[in-house]
């Protein structure tokens, strides 16, 4: 199964905002409302951070939020600070027999 | 507080198998479908199976179908995945997860720590 595409990399300094793609197909992103991110520190489990699309869950700052436009979703955190350094991987359920595919990860790094 | 405890992994050779448990606690178990994600350097994150809150509705990745069973018993708490004919391909950090809803959905809310399988 193929992964969904994510930059390898993004960066910005503390109190900006910056955006993470993560481009599917129709067979996934394009077809369902059913994408998730994840925010991962080193050495550390992911944490659920956004879900169907725009949601988050309980307890999970306004900062962070997510949209879709086609075959493409986005997450963008808003007044970027040092913690937010991580790895970032967005998910979807998919059409296809994998039922549901990760992104290939994105490091952010707070410059 | 949820929390999610895997244990079963460790150096296994080629075409072997193992059993990965994981004990759930903090949640009520059976409200909630469970989910077994591996990550891997090579291949990072990849969902390899789900199961629903009471056992009727069971998936997995193609790249286990055949090989990989799941299971769960309700009663102890414990999710299971029993793992054979291991193929150095599926040396990854096996997370078990908790997902966000009774019915398998792909909203992994919880993480456990994971256990290392290194197939080599």
């Amino acid at each position: 199964q193929s992964a969904l595409t994510q930059p390898a990399s993004v960066s910005g300094s503390p109190g900006q905002s910056i955006t993470i793609s993560c481009t599917g197909t129709s067979s996934d992103i394009g077809g369902f409302d059913h994408v998730s991110w994840y925010q991962q520190h080193l050495g550390r489990a992911p944490k659920f951070i956004i879900f169907d699309v725009t949601h988050r869950p309980a307890g999970i700052s306004n900062r962070f939020s997510g949209s879709k436009s086609g075959n493409t979703a986005s997450l963008t955190i808003s007044g970027l600070q040092t913690g937010d350094e991580a790895f970032y991987y967005c998910s979807s359920y998919s059409s296809t027999s994998a039922l549901y595919v990760f992104g290939t990860g994105t490091q952010v790094t707070v410059l | 507080e949820v929390q999610l405890v895997e244990s079963g992994g460790g150096l296994v050779q080629p075409g072997r198998s193992l059993r990965l448990s994981c004990v759930a606690s903090g949640f009520t178990f059976d409200d909630h479908a469970m989910h077994w994600v591996r990550q891997s350097p090579t291949k990072g994150l990849e969902w390899v199976s789900g199961i629903n809150w009471n056992s009727e509705s069971i998936a997995y990745a193609d790249s286990v179908k055949g090989r990989f069973t799941i299971s769960r018993d309700n009663a102890k708490n414990l999710l299971y995945l029993e793992m054979n004919s291991l193929r150095v391909e599926d040396t990854a950090l096996y997370y078990c997860v908790k997902d966000k809803d009774a019915w398998v959905t792909g909203r992994f809310d919880k993480w456990g720590q994971g256990t290392r399988v290194p197939v080599s």
